[in-house]
């Protein structure tokens, strides 16, 4: 099982928008709605900023939204803060023999 | 609030076995959901390694199922980690975390291991 597809880095201004691709498969993102999103700062464990491609977990502010087309996840981040720059990994649900697959990290830059 | 907690050596010499466990506070693992552990090497991306369920079945990573061992100990609130046969490429930071439908919600702050004679 292969690792999903993210780009490398990605950035923005404060205040601006950027959104991260994730792309998979049929077998993976294409075959389930359980694709989550995970931020993680240096030295940290990852968080849960998304699951089942859209929900927000309680906590989490409405700037993150995801969203799902294909075989391709894409989570945005409107109107960056200093604070959002990270590394964020995508991961779906790959069925019962794979279980869960993550995606190849993007680390996000606030200039 | 659900805490998490891995422990073991954080040095295991090559051919040996890595064993890690992760105490649960703050949630019965009997109550229920998938409990997982999630590795990531220095500098890279994050790969699953395997899920238990509290009743005790398993799902593993393919790529790694013929030296993985998950196991649970309800009575502790605990489940481990065995990999056996290590060698460099297993040094990582290993995390442990609850899977609740498809997703991991809490997660252990993690223990770096490393792989070295």
């Amino acid at each position: 099982q292969s690792a999903l597809t993210q780009p490398p880095s990605a950035s923005g201004s404060p205040g601006q928008s950027v959104t991260i691709s994730c792309t998979g498969t049929s077998s993976d993102v294409g075959g389930y709605n359980y694709v989550s999103w995970y931020q993680q700062h240096p030295g940290k464990a990852p968080k849960l900023m998304i699951y089942e491609v859209s929900k927000r977990p309680s906590g989490v502010p409405d700037r993150f939204s995801g969203s799902k087309s294909g075989n391709t996840a894409s989570l945005t981040v409107s109107g960056l803060q200093a604070e959002d720059e990270a590394d964020y990994y995508c991961s779906s649900y790959a069925g019962s023999n794979n279980f869960y697959v993550f995606g190849t990290g993007t680390k996000v830059t606030v200039l | 609030q659900v805490q998490l907690q891995e422990s073991g050596p954080g040095l295991v010499k090559p051919s040996e076995t890595l064993s890690l466990t992760c105490a649960v506070s703050g949630y019965s693992i009997s109550s229920g959901y998938y409990w997982g552990w999630i590795r990531q090497p220095p500098g890279k991306g994050l790969e699953w390694i395997g899920s238990i369920y509290h009743s005790g079945s398993t799902y593993y990573n393919p790529s790694l199922k013929s030296r993985v061992t998950i196991s649970v100990d309800t009575s502790k609130n605990q489940f481990s980690l065995k990999l056996s046969s290590v060698t460099a490429a297993d040094t990582a930071v290993y995390y442990c975390a609850r899977e609740p439908g498809y997703k991991q919600d809490y997660w252990g702050q993690g223990t770096l291991v490393t792989v070295s004679s």
